[in-house]
């Protein structure tokens, strides 16, 4: 079974900290996409990748970064962690040419 | 540009209702449309798709069917159980697949 992986369902970080989310996915995809998700406002996509070290801002870049040194690895980086990055993060794969995203399971932040 | 517009909610319904959840687009070209689920706690499943006009995606009992001339691609369900209760989201893929468009999302809470 095909599947995206997130490294942390739950996650507790204080303000100020270096956080890293991680995703992996065994699907040979060439896309990657984190998005975050919140009450009232859907998801809102944060960064995305299409290529090995390659990477596009999405709607609200500010505050995070990403990494995609492997293929089937994509990370986020909150680089100073705030209360309002305090959310539900979800990371999705889709093969280039090919219609449909696979999602992780998700992690739950919280910034306290 | 390309966007998505569905029901607000929450919906509640008894067990055995009918379901109806509105989703219209707009969209450059000729897009691929989604419908995909958000159970308590979990990351966001594929329910159902349709890649072109006229087409009818089903799954689970629930339908939609892609109606272009109306721009609208809306979630039926003839019957609904107690486990159908979760977060549905109306979604859109340009025509690469590169990247989605989705709506806010609609909660739906069945009770027996």
């Amino acid at each position: 079974d095909v599947k995206v992986t997130q490294s942390s369902r739950y996650l507790v970080k204080r303000t100020g900290e270096k956080v890293f989310l991680e995703c992996v996915q065994d699907m040979d995809h060439e896309n990657m996409f984190w998005y975050r998700q919140d009450p009232g406002l859907g998801l809102r996509l944060i960064y995305f990748s299409y290529d090995v070290k390659m990477k596009e801002k999405g709607d609200i870049p500010e505050g995070y970064s990403v990494s995609r040194e492997k293929k089937e690895r994509f990370s986020l980086i909150l680089e100073s962690a705030s209360t309002n990055q305090t959310s539900m993060y979800l990371c999705a794969s889709s093969d280039r040419g090919r219609v449909g995203y696979t999602f992780g399971s998700g992690t739950r932040l919280t910034v306290v | 540009g390309n966007s998505v517009t569905q029901m607000e909610g929450p919906v509640t319904l008894s067990e055995e209702a009918f379901l109806t959840i509105n989703c219209t687009y707009t969209a450059t070209g000729y897009p691929s449309l989604f419908w995909y689920v958000q159970y308590p706690g979990e990351g966001l499943q594929l329910l159902l798709k349709a890649t072109k006009a006229d087409d009818k995606g089903s799954n689970k009992g629930f339908e939609a069917t892609y109606r272009k001339e109306t721009t609208s691609f809306h979630l039926e369900k003839g019957s609904v159980q107690v486990s159908d209760s979760a977060v549905y989201f109306c979604a859109l893929s340009s025509f690469t697949g590169n990247q989605f468009y989705f709506g806010t999302g609609t909660s739906l809470t069945v009770i027996p």
